[in-house]
């Protein structure tokens, strides 16, 4: 079966402008997960959907929001761009409830560049 | 809350030596423990996990990790590294119930010499 699929795969942006990052999880799978990946932080949860609910949100500003549609499917959008989004944003998807302990899988990821 | 620690940000081994990275935990509540290898522009793969059932719990690959609570540590171990080995690899941790995310360590690049 397909896995998950992030669109694009690298985006180059300016400070101040706007970005959607996508995301397709398996099909099937009800959850959604964002996490910023950056050398100088590492790994970041960023917030978790459940059919199309927002259900746990990490420690970041409110320039950072997302959403889930009736498929499943899920976008976080970024505005007024900094040079520290600069990041790798992944998408996880899993099938329920206690979303990592029932396995994440990841999609391969989203390199945004903030120039 | 809950943390991981992992010790070594770079471990370089031998092809066919022993491959050892070592985790650490910090959790209130009984944790769940994971281990993903993420390979260059890639995303995430799972290794394997450990959720209260048996603590040797064995991944994909040849890996394999023990939960030892007295040490709070779920270190992985390989017995014999392959040149395909050389990765990034992250521990992390999550509760039975609640937060629905997991915390990261801070990744150890394993380099493989041949």
């Amino acid at each position: 079966k397909a896995g998950v699929t992030q669109t694009p795969r690298y985006l180059i942006k300016t400070r101040g402008q706007q970005v959607t990052l996508s995301c397709s999880p398996i099909s099937g799978h009800r959850s959604v997960s964002w996490y910023q990946q950056t050398p100088g932080q590492g790994l970041q949860f960023l917030f978790e959907y459940f059919s199309e609910t927002q259900r746990n949100k990490g420690n970041f500003p409110g320039r950072f929001s997302g959403r889930q549609f009736s498929n499943s499917r899920s976008e976080m959008n970024v505005s007024t761009l900094e040079l520290g989004d600069s990041a790798l944003y992944l998408c996880a998807s899993s099938s329920g409830q206690g979303a990592p302990n029932y396995g994440y899988t990841f999609g391969s990821g989203t390199r945004l560049t903030v120039v | 809350a809950q943390s991981v620690t992992q010790l070594g940000s770079h471990v370089s081994v031998s092809e066919g030596a022993l491959v050892l990275l070592r985790c650490n935990y910090s959790s209130s509540v009984p944790p769940y423990l994971f281990w993903y290898v993420q390979y260059p522009n890639q995303g995430l793969q799972l290794l394997l996990k450990y959720t209260s059932a048996a603590t040797l719990v064995k991944g994909i690959n040849g890996f394999e990790a023990e939960f030892k609570k007295s040490e709070t540590s779920f270190h992985l171990t390989k017995p014999s590294a392959h040149m395909s080995d050389a990765a990034e690899y992250f521990c992390a941790v999550s509760a039975p119930r609640g937060n629905e995310k997991l915390t990261f360590g801070t990744g150890t690049r394993l380099t493989i010499i041949p």
